[in-house]
């Protein structure tokens, strides 16, 4: 059973650009949630999706963030015209469900470099 | 504002002696903690959780404590092996959102053969 799969690992994009993170849950699994890990911080929350569904994003940026979950393929984290300080990990997680208590499964994460 | 603190950005212990790492949260509405471990270049890999309905859980050699008053847990690994040297985050859940959780800054153990 593969785990959660994120690509690209390294993602090096030029000032104004876009990046486009790819995140595919593990089997079974129907919530996503993406985080930000600047340099010395720890993982802050960003969005949080079920399928075609945005759940809670309060904790993405307003502008140029958006994020998306198909009914079919993979989550879509999409960063319009990036600037130095977008600079990050992005790491997704996957969880079963939402009832109870569950713990989010996190893949290795996109290494977002702006020149 | 850093609901979740982990105050100890870095702690060494020698090899087969007890780690202790901690985490204080600020937010009473947290019912839900995990620890998570990350190691360089990887994402983080669930290691322990704990309820608020509990003040401890054990697995192995890695044991949980929650101290709701103090609104502060911390874990415990006994013994430390060198495999255990990793950056450690704190997560907590707020019983009154989804599944949103807050993540610490992260302890970076160092156990020393």
């Amino acid at each position: 059973n593969a785990g959660v799969m994120q690509n690209p690992r390294h993602l090096v994009r030029r000032r104004g650009q876009e990046a486009r993170l790819r995140c595919s849950p593990m089997k079974g699994h129907s919530h996503v949630y993406w985080y930000r890990q600047l340099p010395e911080e720890g993982l802050k929350f960003m969005v949080y999706l079920q399928k075609e569904n945005i759940i809670d994003e309060s904790g993405m940026p307003k502008e140029r963030f958006s994020a998306e979950f198909p009914k079919e393929g993979p989550s879509i984290l999409r960063i319009q015209q990036v600037v130095r300080g977008d600079s990050a990990a992005y790491f997704c997680a996957s969880s079963p469900s939402l009832g109870g208590y569950n713990e989010q499964f996190f893949g290795p994460g996109t290494r977002l470099t702006v020149l | 504002d850093q609901q979740v603190k982990q105050n100890s950005p870095s702690l060494s212990v020698q090899e087969g002696r007890i780690s202790i790492l901690n985490c204080d949260y600020t937010n009473s509405m947290f019912d839900y903690f995990l620890w998570y471990k990350k190691y360089p270049a990887e994402g983080p890999t669930f290691l322990i959780s704990i309820s608020s309905i509990k003040d401890k859980n054990e697995d192995g050699r890695f044991t949980v404590f929650l101290n709701k008053s103090a609104k502060h847990l911390s874990l415990h690994i006994v013994p430390s092996q060198p495999g255990d040297s990793a950056v450690y985050f704190c997560a907590a859940r707020p019983s009154n959102t989804g599944n949103q959780f807050y993540f610490g800054t992260g302890t970076s153990l160092t156990v020393i053969p």
